[in-house]
């Protein structure tokens, strides 16, 4: 079965403090797509992140940073001094060869980042 | 870029009646979607196209309907709206290039039922 858990329901932080994103993934297939996604208040979701289950190497982009690691099934996602402009909940999902060829997708994770 | 556009941000109808969202993407993607979001249930599709006057069912099909004429077009139809069709619902669109592309969102619809 294919699922993706993001067992964090609610993050607070206080701007500039770092924080993680878990993002923990079951699938059976060896070929696979990882996605983060950001919904900020506004209700768009905006695509982050593509990874391929081949390519394990990690990912900077500004104060964002991904860290995919395939022996514990983890995309985890890092924000680095964040700003309360990263207020929003943020989606993992997975797509591969079962499942229809369907995104499945996490539950969200919503960061509050005060001032 | 990528613009998917839905026609409505907000919109408030009656139990009963037919309700029509709208969805269009300006950049030729074959592939088009439509989600709805409700809290603790997370995104469920709810019908997909792969190319014009394609569609099939997603995981929760039943009370809506999907039209797709013209290929930067898809619309959602709630052929007789109920409250329990209270909900946000996503477009999306992606190229046809292989399942694993991304896909790329409009604003969403919220939509109120009463």
């Amino acid at each position: 079965a294919q699922k993706v858990t993001q067992a964090q329901t609610e993050i607070s932080v206080v701007e500039k403090e770092d924080v993680t994103l878990d993002c923990v993934y079951e699938t059976r297939d060896t070929t696979y797509y990882l996605f983060w996604y950001k919904q900020p208040p506004s209700g768009e979701l905006v695509f982050l992140i593509r990874r391929n289950s081949f390519d394990e190497q990690n990912e900077i982009s500004g104060r964002y940073s991904w860290n995919f690691q395939k022996s514990t099934s983890s995309f985890n996602f890092t924000i680095t001094a964040s700003q309360v402009v990263d207020s929003a909940v943020y989606f993992c999902a997975l797509i591969n060869a079962g499942n229809n060829r369907k995104l499945i997708w996490g539950l969200g994770t919503s960061l509050a980042v005060n001032p | 870029d990528v613009k998917v556009t839905q026609s409505s941000r907000y919109l408030v109808k009656r139990t009963g009646e037919k309700v029509f969202l709208e969805c269009v993407q300006d950049m030729d993607h074959e592939n088009m979607f439509w989600y709805r979001q409700d809290p603790g249930l997370g995104l469920r599709l709810i019908y997909f196209s792969y190319d014009v006057k394609m569609k099939e069912k997603g995981d929760i099909p039943e009370g809506y309907s999907v039209s797709r004429e013209k290929k930067e077009r898809f619309s959602l139809i709630l052929e007789s709206a109920s409250t329990n069709q209270t909900s946000m619902y996503l477009c999306a669109s992606r190229h046809s290039g292989g399942y694993t592309d991304t896909q790329y969102f409009g604003p969403g619809t919220r939509l109120t039922v009463l």
